[in-house]
């Protein structure tokens, strides 16, 4: 199963920019990835998704360089109610490696 | 506002008992995923359906957990016998899949499961 390793905690304060990396070496050519959020006593939920170079929404955006072995999460101005773990991962289709959280990195802000 | 919803939210049972969760995916969606939740193992993928068919169920235990989909409508996952180890919250979530694209999953808000 392709491999993604994530910093394991992160703290910030309320109104800074947060940025999550995530290293994944073995990424396939094919691969997409996915960032999803999870708060305590929810299941995780979408947050954002690319290809390659950078994508943005209204809630975050992915950095992808060109080798594709790393992404970043960015969340600008981070409040209080962004605490929450964040998973990073790596696949296409539904295949098993597409559907492997791992460990998360768990960012607490602080106000 | 379409969501996965999930029976029962809470359930305590005692070894050796059959437990049944039961989650109603979202209208429409073609994927449906189980996966299980632990301190010490994080989120696993337990098995996962596309248009009702089992398409990977190699994060079950064989021997006591058995997933399936009656309808579109309804997913079950079955534990028996259960066993203190089983203590886990177990999500569903679905997705619709065209192609070989994968799109996000939504997940249901859980079943917290005891076994004592």
């Amino acid at each position: 199963l392709a491999k993604t390793t994530q910093p394991i905690s992160m703290d910030s304060y309320e109104g800074q920019e947060v940025n999550i990396t995530c290293s994944h070496n073995n990424i396939a050519t094919n691969d997409y990835i996915t960032w999803y959020q999870q708060f305590p006593s929810q299941g995780p939920r979408f947050i954002i998704q690319g290809y390659k170079t950078k994508v943005t929404n209204e809630v975050a955006s992915l950095f992808i360089p060109a080798d594709r072995k790393s992404s970043t999460l960015s969340l600008p101005r981070v409040s209080l109610s962004d605490t929450a773990v964040y998973y990073c991962l790596v696949g296409r289709d539904t295949g098993r490696r597409a559907l492997t959280f791992g460990s998360g990195t768990r960012l607490q802000v602080q106000p | 506002d379409a969501r996965v919803t999930q029976t029962p939210r809470h359930k305590v049972t005692e070894m050796g008992q059959e437990v049944t969760m039961r989650c109603q995916p979202i209208l429409g969606h073609n994927t449906v995923f189980w996966y299980r939740q632990t301190m010490m193992q994080g989120l696993e993928l337990l098995a996962y359906f596309r248009n009702r068919a089992p398409l990977d169920d190699s994060g079950m235990p064989k021997d006591r957990f058995s997933a399936e989909m009656p309808d579109a409508t309804l997913a079950t996952l079955k534990i028996q016998p259960s066993e203190p180890r089983d203590s886990a919250v177990y999500f569903c979530a679905s997705g619709l899949v065209l192609g070989q694209l994968y799109n996000e999953q939504f997940f249901g808000p859980g079943t917290r499961l005891t076994v004592l």
